[in-house]
């Protein structure tokens, strides 16, 4: 089984600034896909961003950015120019199969005007 | 492409009764997995479906079950209903090449 952590259950951004939320996981597989899923409070979960283990380079979505650390087992998520809209739940996620994903328990962003 | 949908989308029910979910997944999605969410215990995953045959199967009991039909459309039921099982269920759609899933905007289960 795989496990994901999210040690900040809450974070805050001035608006425009740039705000970092953390993941670890933990996996004995080789090959595994990680994503940042945002949830807002009409509780649609909406894929922010996704990394491939077996990639180097950082995933970039706009203003979304990742920091793949595969021999630290994290996955941060970085969001620059930060919105009144980014606020929301935010959840990390691994899946090595596609088939069954594991989530963290969660980090909610607040964005102060 | 139409997103996934769930329904309905708010449910009150009685314990001991029991339910049933509805999940159709974005077209051309053959697989489809479900979530439950609460509050103390996050998002845990329920089973998976492709093609009509359950793939893998989260650590819940046996009152908790799903199928799939052969448009790809799943439906979850749950029987006796207990107070724990109030949450919000997500059901999520991929394609059988990609990982990302797409998830629904969930189905509110109260248990009075």
């Amino acid at each position: 089984a795989q496990t994901v952590t999210q040690s900040q259950p809450e974070m805050s951004v001035q608006e425009a600034e740039t705000v970092t939320l953390s993941c670890t996981y933990d996996t004995s597989e080789s090959d595994y896909y990680l994503f940042w899923y945002k949830q807002p409070p009409s509780r649609q979960m909406i894929l922010v961003i996704r990394q491939e283990a077996y990639k180097q380079q950082n995933a970039t979505e706009n203003r979304f950015s990742v920091n793949f650390q595969k021999a630290a087992k994290s996955f941060s998520l970085k969001i620059s120019d930060s919105q009144l809209g980014d606020a929301a739940m935010y959840f990390c996620a691994s899946s090595n199969t596609g088939n069954q994903f594991y989530f963290g328990t969660g980090t909610s962003l607040t964005v102060i005007p | 492409k139409a997103g996934v949908t769930q329904t309905p989308r708010y449910l009150i029910k009685t314990r001991g009764q029991q339910v049933t979910l509805s999940c159709s997944p974005i077209s051309g999605h053959r697989s489809v997995s479900w979530y439950q969410q609460t509050p103390g215990q996050g998002l845990q995953f329920l089973f998976e479906y492709f093609s009509e045959t359950q793939r893998n199967k989260g650590n819940f009991p046996g009152r908790f079950s799903g199928r799939q039909f052969s448009n790809s459309r799943s439906e979850m039921n749950v029987s006796t209903l207990e107070l724990g099982d109030s949450a919000l269920y997500l059901c999520a759609s991929r394609t059988a090449e990609a990982y990302e899933q797409y998830f629904g905007p969930g189905t509110r289960l109260t248990v009075t």
